[in-house]
């Protein structure tokens, strides 16, 4: 499977503040980049997802930015709260297959 | 919406014995599925691909005659887990291809088996 890293491994964030996931891809040919949200035992529920065509997209608190030429794209939480607390993946890939990234464990703290 | 449903949503075994797990799209057709596994604290790993009617496209390292695929309805597969042993102790993730997303590119995920194999 192609490689998409992803980091920090974990973030601690107080509440009201911005978390800030990073993920890098290698395949040139992905065109679909989604982030999931995990809490423990519950299977991925995706948040936002972007396609290359575009640099950001926002819904709500959540944002993606998308550098193609870096081939990087991040996530962005504002006004964290503590029910944001759980383990986020990006993932990259096209119609048939995504490929997700290590995981982020987020704790947001009061 | 999409809603996938995967049952169970815990299992034990004992080592020796077959498990299946179901993975079920409610409210779409869904024309592919794929399973996952996930180590405690560890990222989804695919295991296979599976398109209703045809045999399941299995990931590099994953033993077909351990992990049997069936996906013989666009609403259905299943995943059965034969001779099982501890170290297949895991969590197992199931996502199903379709919906009412505004783009094709609609990944739903099950709320995942936790198999423990004693």
């Amino acid at each position: 499977q192609q490689q998409v890293k992803q980091s920090p491994q974990s973030l601690i964030v107080q509440k009201g503040g911005i978390s800030i996931i990073n993920c890098a891809y290698e395949n040139t040919a992905f065109d679909y980049f989604p982030w999931y949200q995990q809490f423990p035992g519950k299977g991925p529920a995706l948040l936002i997802a972007i396609r290359p065509d575009v640099s950001e997209k926002k819904e709500g608190r959540f944002t993606i930015s998308f550098n193609k030429s870096a081939k990087q794209f991040s996530l962005h939480i504002m006004d964290s709260q503590p029910g944001d607390s759980a383990t986020y993946f990006c993932a990259a890939g096209g119609y048939q297959k995504v490929t997700f990234g290590t995981g982020t464990k987020l704790q947001v703290i009061p | 919406g999409a809603v996938v449903s995967q049952h169970p949503s815990w299992v034990i075994c004992k080592s020796g014995t077959s498990v299946k797990i179901e993975c079920r799209s409610l409210d779409f057709q869904a024309t592919t599925m794929f399973w996952y596994r996930q180590f405690p604290k560890q990222s989804l790993m695919l295991m296979a691909t599976s398109n209703e009617g045809s045999k399941a496209t299995y990931e590099q390292g994953v033993e077909k005659d351990k992990f049997l695929i069936n996906h013989a309805s666009l609403t259905l597969s299943t995943l059965t887990v034969t001779s099982a042993h501890p170290e297949d102790s895991s969590f197992y993730i199931c996502s199903a291809l379709g919906g009412s997303s505004p783009s094709k590119y609609g990944y739903t995920f099950g709320s995942g088996t936790r198999l423990t194999v004693v």
